[in-house]
């Protein structure tokens, strides 16, 4: 089944305390996007990446590092997470960034 | 001016109306123009998309396009309790290529059974 992965789909966390969230496609997608969704400001893509070893910032890259070593996984690094990053995220793949995006389930992350 | 303006709603109809959902924009470039559904819980799926202007319908749903107007809409005929659900805007001035999606924040649907 063609799908997007991601783990895991809810952390509690503290200020300050690094954190990773996995995404995985099984798609063979050269692009791969990150996005933050909340209330009242709709889906704002944090970085995308348009193949191994080329990442680039999106909208909000502020707080969030991502890597691309292998073409199926993304992960997203907060390396001091703070309260403000307390979100929905979703990763998403595609063949195109403006094409259509498939969707990850979502990660809900509360920074404490 | 925001470059995607939806209406967050919540729009709350009763089952067997017919629903019309809309976004503006303001970037003329804009040629794509999609229509994610993401229910409770889950990340959004692709439900249609149009290129340029014109209508596309695809059962119970219809994309319409006025770019002269820029103005997008989504209608739903014989709406179900299971249509019940955010949908989002989204736009591009190309398709597969690397300018990336403009999305609106989402309409809250739902459907009274």
């Amino acid at each position: 089944e063609a799908q997007v992965t991601q783990n895991p789909r809810y952390l509690i966390t503290v200020t300050g305390k690094k954190l990773t969230v996995t995404c995985s496609q099984n798609m063979n997608h050269e692009y791969m996007s990150w996005y933050r969704q909340d209330p009242g400001l709709g889906l704002r893509q944090i970085y995308y990446s348009m193949n191994v070893e080329v990442t680039d910032k999106g909208d909000v890259p502020e707080g969030y590092k991502v890597s691309r070593k292998e073409k199926r996984n993304f992960p997203l690094i907060l390396e001091s997470p703070s309260p403000n990053q307390t979100s929905l995220y979703f990763c998403a793949s595609s063949l195109g960034l403006s094409g259509e995006q498939f969707f990850g389930p979502g990660t809900r992350l509360t920074v404490l | 001016q925001k470059e995607v303006e939806q209406d967050p709603g919540p729009l709350s109809v009763p089952e067997g109306a017919i629903v019309s959902l809309n976004c503006t924009y303001s970037n003329s470039a804009f040629q794509y123009f999609m229509w994610y559904r993401q229910y409770s819980r889950k990340g959004p799926e692709l439900l249609m998309y149009t290129y340029s202007s014109g209508n596309k319908e695809d059962g119970r749903f219809t994309a319409q396009v006025d770019k002269s107007s820029k103005y997008i809409s989504l209608f739903i005929r014989d709406s179900q309790p299971s249509d019940s659900a955010t949908y989002l805007c989204a736009m591009s001035p190309k398709w597969g290529g690397a300018d990336g999606l403009t999305f609106g924040k989402g309409t809250h649907l739902i459907i009274q059974p």
